[in-house]
């Protein structure tokens, strides 16, 4: 089992840039979670999908982030236009939730700086 | 509202000191489940234990022990005869069945030799 792979691990684009961070879950999980590490406010949820349906967005900052998933191997992270207090780690991280069983599995995240 | 919170900001101890790391929740649920995470030096995110609310039993894991308390909210990690290895931050975190994790914001253990 590879677990949750990420793309890229690390990403430097200008102020102004469109960024797309890329998310594959371990398969057969049936839940994915965006989180968002950064020394101000720590780890913090951004977006997570059941089933491929987006369950809770109320993390995500403003318009400028956007997340999808098409199917069940595949999400996306985007920021339209990128901003410096963008900068910080973002992990992605699925999981098996089947009544109250849950197993969170996280990737090694994506460094993001926008200079 | 759910909220974690990690108290110590900074530990530092010498090698082969015992560490306890503490935590504090709140919650109105009654089912919940907490857990500790590992971050080292090289950023990743390791999953160290998850409990239930209904199971207040002690768990050891090799050096690693952790105290789960509902009468004071408490789930408290303690490292015996720390290691060098051990250095990183260490998250704790609560959640309901099926939904995302709330973590506090850390502790960085720095264990010297």
């Amino acid at each position: 089992d590879a677990g949750v792979i990420q793309s890229p691990r690390h990403e430097v684009t200008e102020m102004g840039q469109e960024v797309t961070l890329r998310c594959k879950p371990i398969s057969g999980h049936n839940s994915l979670f965006w989180y968002r590490q950064t020394m101000m406010r720590g780890l913090e949820l951004l977006i997570y999908f059941n089933n491929n349906v987006p369950i809770d967005d109320s993390g995500m900052p403003e318009d400028r982030f956007s997340a999808k998933m098409p199917n069940a191997s595949f999400s996306t992270l985007k920021i339209q236009p990128s901003e410096p207090r963008d900068s910080a780690v973002y992990f992605c991280a699925s999981s098996y939730i089947a009544g109250s069983r849950q197993s969170d599995t996280f990737g090694s995240g994506t460094r993001l700086t926008v200079v | 509202a759910q909220k974690v919170t990690q108290a110590q900001t900074e530990i530092s101890v010498v090698e082969k000191e015992d560490v306890t790391l503490d935590c504090v929740y709140e919650t109105r649920d009654t089912t919940y489940y907490l857990f500790w995470y590992k971050q080292p030096p090289s950023g990743e995110l390791v999953f160290l234990i998850r409990r239930n609310s209904f199971d207040e039993q002690n768990e050891i894991s090799g050096r690693y022990s952790w105290n789960f308390q509902k009468s004071t909210s408490s789930f408290n990690f303690t490292i015996t005869a720390s290691q060098v290895v051990d250095s990183a931050v260490y998250f704790c975190a609560l959640n309901q069945a099926g939904t995302a994790l709330i973590f506090g914001k850390g502790t960085t253990l720095s264990v010297s030799s």
